[in-house]
């Protein structure tokens, strides 16, 4: 089935350690997505890829970086991560805006929940 | 400017009986509307789309949705409530020409047996 992978589903790491999230898909869309999403939240949109056009939130902090090195694939990146910063994070995919007939639906993946320690 | 209020942050319901949660937008069109569905621990999963081709719109597990542009509501309902329906669910709606998305803070569902 076409889905939308997250590794690895649970993350520890140490106040300061850098931490790589990782997220495939085998939708074949263009659009990648990454969001944070604390307890009890509305998840939060980090930044989006549109192919290999990278955009980023304007209140996401600079801890924050992202990585498509193809249309599979996408990481992020916490460079310093902080206690604030335990979370889940969710990543999600869709589709070009077609023309005409609405806007497409994402596709989420199960998501990662990081702990800082 | 585009935005979304679910209004009750909590419903309980109990096994059997009606759901209904409340989704309200704000637009200066017609938009596109969408309820997603998470479980605990997991992702969001779709539930139903709005895109202007009916008013009705059914989903997946016996939801649906009615969108009342005089009311600018966009209300989720179930006739019959599972055990398996308790979750958060999220009514959203795309921002005007991009591809980001207005989330609305979410209403958990409980369901009592």
């Amino acid at each position: 089935d076409a889905m939308v992978i997250q590794n690895p589903r649970y993350q520890v790491t140490q106040f300061g350690k850098p931490v790589t999230l990782s997220c495939s898909q085998t939708l074949n869309h263009n659009v990648m997505y990454w969001y944070q999403q604390k307890s009890s939240q509305a998840p939060k949109l980090l930044f989006h890829y549109y192919d290999k056009d990278f955009n980023n939130e304007a209140d996401t902090p600079d801890n924050f970086q992202s990585r498509r090195p193809n249309t599979s694939f996408c990481f992020l990146d916490i460079r310093s991560p902080g206690l604030g910063d335990a979370a889940m994070y969710l990543c999600a995919t869709s589709r070009d805006l077609p023309t005409g007939s609405g806007y497409n639906e994402q596709f989420f993946g199960p998501g990662t929940r990081l702990t800082v320690l | 400017a585009q935005s979304v209020t679910q209004l009750d942050s909590h419903v309980s319901v109990s096994e059997g009986t009606p759901v209904l949660l409340r989704c309200n937008y704000s637009s200066s069109y017609s938009p596109s509307l969408f309820w997603y569905v998470q479980h605990p621990n997991k992702g969001l999963q779709l539930l139903l789309k709005y895109t202007s081709a009916a008013t009705l719109v059914k989903g997946i597990n016996g939801f649906e949705a009615e969108f009342k542009k005089s009311e600018t509501s966009f209300h989720l309902t179930k006739p019959s409530a599972h055990m398996s329906d308790a979750a958060e669910y999220f009514c959203v709606v795309p921002f005007t020409g991009g591809f980001k998305t207005i989330f609305g803070a979410g209403t958990r569902l409980f369901v009592k047996a």
